[in-house]
């Protein structure tokens, strides 16, 4: 298993600019969600999704949108980006939709928005 | 939510016995607590749950005190390797809370040779 993989690596943005960061877990995992982490500040929930067609907002979800349109998929995108976005974009699954303490997360995207 | 306390970074050697503990004052009834390592460059991984008492594995135990207003991750042996953030979670055992996983900025190990 691949486990969770995450598209592209790194990123750089201009002010304005759209994107889609994606995200695919082979586990067959039916919860999935998007994090962002900031020097000093911990991970912040962006958006999760508990399966196929739900999607939920979380701490932060401002600026981004989310669509599950299969169990393996969870594309996050930016519709604008702006420099408060540049952050490190952690993607995660767990087996548990209803208790997901156990999460398996992706190697993470590096964002620069200038 | 609970809110939890960490130290905000830990020292230690190779080869002791290293003990982080999370204080989280207004856990109730049906909360769970989790623990991930997180190593620089890298998503976090789960180590360890528990609600009371004590769980061990592989990795970790997990100290649970009676009121459960505290535990303590506990790591035997470090290694250099094991220099990473940790951090304490707690939510609780049911849907919708419990989609919302909390990470706060965690305990920065630093293990010495």
């Amino acid at each position: 298993n691949a486990g969770v993989t995450q598209t592209p690596k790194f990123q750089v943005l201009k002010t304005g600019q759209s994107m889609t960061l994606q995200c695919a877990q082979d586990m067959n995992h039916e919860y999935m969600s998007w994090y962002r982490q900031d020097p000093g500040m911990g991970l912040r929930l962006i958006h999760y999704s508990v399966g196929a067609g739900i999607t939920d907002q979380g701490e932060v979800p401002n600026g981004y949108n989310v669509s599950r349109s299969t169990t393996e998929d969870f594309p996050l995108r930016l519709l604008s980006a702006a420099p408060s976005q540049t952050s490190v974009y952690f993607c995660a699954s767990s087996h548990d939709r209803f208790f997901p303490y156990e999460q398996y997360f992706g190697p993470g995207t590096r964002l620069t928005v200038t | 939510l609970a809110k939890t306390t960490q130290p905000i970074s830990m020292d230690s050697y190779e080869g002791q016995e290293v003990n982080i503990t999370c204080s989280h004052n207004n856990i109730a009834t049906n909360d769970y607590i989790t623990w991930y390592q997180q190593f620089p460059s890298q998503g976090p991984r789960f180590i360890i749950q528990g609600y009371k008492t004590k769980v061990t594995n592989e990795v970790a135990s997990l100290f649970i005190p009676a009121d459960r207003k505290s535990s303590t991750l506990s790591l035997p042996r470090v290694s250099l390797s094991d220099t990473a953030v940790y951090y304490c979670l707690v939510a609780p055992n049911y849907g919708g809370a419990t989609n919302k996983l909390i990470f706060g900025t965690g305990t920065l190990l630093a293990v010495q040779p």
